[in-house]
């Protein structure tokens, strides 16, 4: 399996939901990510898991709170978002956060629209 | 940190030859890559060069880096509609950075 697996591919929300964003690999990689991209952007890293621990956050409100169950999964909790949240999230894993390790495989994406 | 610089578009017939070209800052980044991502879709990795190298070359995929320069460049040689997508340049050592990202229009 050399895949990256995201559900759901496309979700709708109000300002006052609360939703998550779920991701699966299983190709062993013991690093996984999350990214933001806007239309016509580039991808914005947001987190990034290290052996289940959270190593970066790249200063992202609390709105978005990330969990790491397992090495296999990655979800991100959201509530009380914003319309200017709305974009393609994208998770990501690699085998490792170093040099070389870390060649990233990313999912297809889920598409956020928050009304 | 990492600074990535690409074009931002470029326009070609079927056939041709693409040239897509991206500077960056940082000498330590180990590895260079370049990603494909198709409208509506995640990011594919479709090569990488490692620092100690000049050339890859990868069926119609060239790749070559200038170290002194801080250029990379991906050829695609023969050129197809389906080529047509947005190229990202990364660059970085543990973190990557992404370049803005070149959109790339192939025509019949």
């Amino acid at each position: 399996d050399t895949e990256v697996t995201q559900t759901p591919k496309h979700l709708v929300m109000g300002m006052t939901n609360k939703k998550s964003l779920k991701c699966e690999q299983h190709m062993g990689h013991r690093a996984m990510y999350w990214y933001k991209q806007k239309a016509k952007k580039p991808p914005e890293l947001m987190f990034v898991y290290s052996y289940e621990k959270l190593s970066i956050n790249e200063s992202v409100p609390s709105r978005f709170s990330p969990e790491c169950p397992n090495s296999s999964l990655l979800n991100l909790h959201l509530h009380a978002l914003q319309p200017e949240d709305s974009a393609l999230y994208l998770c990501a894993s690699s085998q490792g956060t170093g040099a070389g390790a870390n060649v990233l495989t990313f999912g297809a994406g889920s598409r956020l629209t928050v009304l | 940190g990492e600074d990535v610089e690409q074009s931002l578009f470029l326009s070609v017939r079927e056939g041709d030859s693409s040239v897509i070209n991206c500077t960056y800052t940082d000498s330590s980044s180990t590895y260079l890559y370049w990603y494909k991502q198709e409208p509506g879709a995640g990011l594919q990795l479709l090569t990488y060069i490692f620092s100690n190298m000049d050339m890859k070359q990868d069926q119609r995929l060239t790749v070559l880096l200038n170290k002194k320069d801080k250029h990379l460049s991906l050829r695609i040689a023969d050129t197809q509609t389906g080529d047509s997508a947005i190229y990202f340049c990364v660059g970085g050592y543990s973190t990557l950075t992404f370049g803005k990202g070149t959109m790339l229009l192939v025509s019949p």
